[in-house]
């Protein structure tokens, strides 16, 4: 399984961006990047999927270097209600959907 | 969001009551899972569902019993639970196992 290691926590303040950098070393061939947003008692929100380079959408982008050994989740201008622990997970299979402790992002005014 | 539902959305329980949660998802999905998240710890999962066949038991105590009856529902029984079976209890479902899985609001359970 391929572990992952990302900050304990981070603080922003709102209208900047922000990069949550993930470890992910061991990464095997197949494995997909995919992270996810959890607000306090609710369930994770799935917020953007990668294998290599580049992936944008309306939410956030994907940075993932060539050698696939770390991946940096970026959040444009973000806003009080990004206030959120964001995780990074490394796998394909269910098996190795394993959520870790994520990141507590705090943006403040 | 409507995706997957899970009722109910808070439960209290004492340790001799038999109760149990719902989930259904409208995604036309295939897989689903019953996730534990307990205070301050990562989500712990705890079944899994291909098919309406269950793929995986992660040593989930008895006490905690799931059933799929079709690939839209999902229930978790429980039976005499224990104060520390108190958490978030989460549903998710997927497009073949290998999907993107999405989450239900959750079920907030309290067991005294």
């Amino acid at each position: 399984l391929a572990k992952t290691t990302q900050p304990i926590s981070m603080d922003s303040y709102e209208g900047q961006e922000v990069n949550i950098t993930c470890s992910h070393n061991n990464i095997a061939t197949n494995d997909y990047i995919t992270w996810y947003q959890q607000f306090p008692s609710q369930g994770p929100r799935f917020i953007i999927q990668g294998y290599k380079t580049k992936v944008t959408n309306e939410v956030a982008s994907l940075f993932i270097p060539a050698d696939r050994k770390s991946s940096t989740l970026s959040l444009p201008r973000v806003s009080l209600s990004d206030t959120a622990v964001y995780y990074c997970l490394v796998g394909v299979p269910y098996s190795t959907l394993t959520f870790g402790k994520g990141t507590m992002l705090l943006v403040s005014p | 969001e409507t995706g997957v539902t899970q009722t109910p959305r808070h439960l209290v329980m004492g340790m001799t009551n038999k109760k149990s949660l719902k989930c259904e998802q409208h995604l036309g999905h295939n897989a689903m899972y019953w996730y534990k998240q307990s205070a301050k710890k990562p989500l712990e999962l705890m079944f899994v569902y291909s098919l309406e066949e269950r793929v995986e038991n992660n040593s989930v105590p008895s006490r905690f019993s799931p059933e799929c009856p079709n690939s839209s529902h999902l229930f978790l029984h429980l039976h005499t639970l224990q104060p520390e079976d108190s958490a978030l209890y989460l549903c998710a479902s997927s497009q073949g196992l290998t999907g993107t899985q999405y989450f239900g609001p959750g079920t907030r359970l309290l067991v005294l």
